[in-house]
């Protein structure tokens, strides 16, 4: 079945550091890419998405290219601040032709920036 | 942009008894609800997926007799966690999707429920 594999957390970094979360994902059809940031406590917030073999979502700094011959979607900043200390989640949609079913999620990033 | 409004956000309850927690998506039309559980440090799994005026879809292991959801409205769908013993306690999060696809999913700002 369709699955999303994140890179083992936390990571921790100094402030104005470069960010790279991997994501790959598994699935068949032609899914939609997410990435998703929780802080503490909350729920889950959009951060980019991409629809489509390379596409590059982009919000805030952080960027991520969809690409279908590596199966992946990384994460990338060029300059973490304190304030991006959250989890990520990297999604996918079943598929991008079903709308609304539902997103399957990896297990997760923890960011961890310091000052 | 698109906001779900979820409440309780936090709630402790006794075992054995039900609690509901709600979710409004305001200024659109949730065509479908996904209900998520999330354990501490771990990715969201996902429960059920209801549909306005359908029953819910619920995924495998999910006890759907526990778990009931209700979705009667664009607006509205709850999840009623019955009988609730300390193994429930968890954090519940319900994203909408809204009928012409404008804002994609989003996400209520979840539930913590402890059962004690």
């Amino acid at each position: 079945g369709d699955s999303v594999t994140q890179m083992e957390g936390p990571v921790t970094l100094s402030e104005e550091a470069f960010l790279t979360i991997n994501c790959t994902y598994t699935a068949t059809g032609y899914p939609s890419l997410f990435w998703y940031v929780q802080y503490p406590g909350e729920g889950l917030q959009l951060l980019l998405k991409a629809t489509k073999a390379d596409d590059k979502g982009s919000n805030k700094g952080f960027e991520a290219t969809y690409r279908k011959e590596t199966t992946s979607f990384h994460l990338e900043k060029g300059s973490v601040q304190v304030s991006d200390s959250a989890v990520y989640f990297c999604a996918l949609s079943r598929s991008a032709n079903q709308a609304g079913t539902a997103l399957i999620f990896g297990k997760g990033t923890t960011l961890s920036v310091s000052s | 942009g698109a906001v779900v409004s979820q409440h309780p956000s936090w709630v402790i309850c006794k075992s054995g008894t039900s609690v509901k927690i709600e979710c409004r998506s305001l200024d659109f039309q949730a065509t479908t609800m996904f209900w998520y559980r999330q354990f501490p440090k771990q990715s969201l799994m996902l429960m059920a997926t209801s549909n306005e005026g359908s029953k819910a879809t619920y995924e495998q292991g999910v006890e759907k007799d526990k778990f009931l959801i209700n979705h009667a409205s664009l607006t509205l769908s709850t999840l009623t966690v019955t009988s609730a013993h300390p193994e429930d306690s968890s954090f519940y999060i319900c994203s909408a999707f809204d009928r012409l696809g404008n804002y994609g999913y989003t996400f209520g700002s979840g539930t913590r429920l402890t059962v004690v």
